[in-house]
């Protein structure tokens, strides 16, 4: 079964600096979508960034970019020049039944980030 | 472009009772799909449905069921409501669910709270 871990239940980072958002998956499929969501306090899920796992290169979305590593089953998320309003609680995520049989995310249990001025 | 709207945001609700909840997706798409999300199990999958049809089911009791109208809009049912569903629900639409790369669009979630 395929399974997302978070290993930080919380992290604090100052303004302006990067930080790194753990996250390890498991699975037995070869093709895979790895994403990365944000939840601020409103309780709205925000795509953030998504990486599948015949891309070569590491995804990267304005300050945010994707750490694959294939090999190691790791997809961490780096936060470059951290503002106050990433604050929030960042979920890893893996798109279930890959070839089209579904939309199913398989959530981690979440990382709350917050930064400090 | 709206995005995706779930109604109510908030609801009050003794055991016992019945709740529907609505989600209506982005103009366009015709896949939703619901998810609970509590503090001890964290996000879970309910349904997903395509075109009036539910595709996939997560673990989750009969008392949790769904639908999908021609419309795309969708609505889930919890009934003989148990201290337990309370949570936040969360839908999510996306275009279809055939493809490699589909992101998915998330309401705000309606907060249900059983008293």
């Amino acid at each position: 079964a395929q399974k997302i871990t978070q290993t930080q239940p919380g992290m604090f980072v100052q303004e302006k600096e990067a930080v790194t958002l753990d996250c390890t998956y498991d699975t037995s499929d070869q093709s895979y979508g790895l994403f990365w969501y944000k939840q601020p306090s409103s309780g709205e899920m925000i795509f953030l960034i998504y990486q599948g796992s015949y891309d070569e290169q590491n995804a990267t979305e304005g300050r945010y970019s994707l750490n694959f590593q294939k090999a190691r089953k790791s997809a961490n998320l780096v936060i470059s020049a951290s503002q106050l309003g990433d604050s929030a609680m960042y979920f890893c995520a893996m798109r279930e039944g890959w070839g089209g049989a579904t939309n199913k995310l398989i959530f981690g249990t979440g990382t709350l980030l917050a930064v400090q001025p | 472009k709206a995005g995706v709207t779930q109604t109510p945001r908030y609801l009050i609700k003794t055991r016992g009772q019945q709740v529907t909840l609505s989600c209506s997706p982005i103009s366009g798409h015709r896949s939703v799909s619901w998810y609970q999300q509590t503090p001890g199990q964290g996000l879970q999958f309910l349904f997903e449905y395509f075109s009036e049809t539910q595709r996939n089911k997560g673990n989750f009791p009969g008392r949790f069921s769904g639908r999908q109208f021609s419309n795309s809009r969708s609505e889930m049912n919890v009934s003989t409501l148990e201290l337990g569903d309370s949570a936040l629900y969360l839908c999510a639409s996306s275009t279809d669910y055939w493809r490699s790369y589909n992101e998915q669009f998330f309401g705000p979630g309606t907060r249900l709270t059983v008293l």
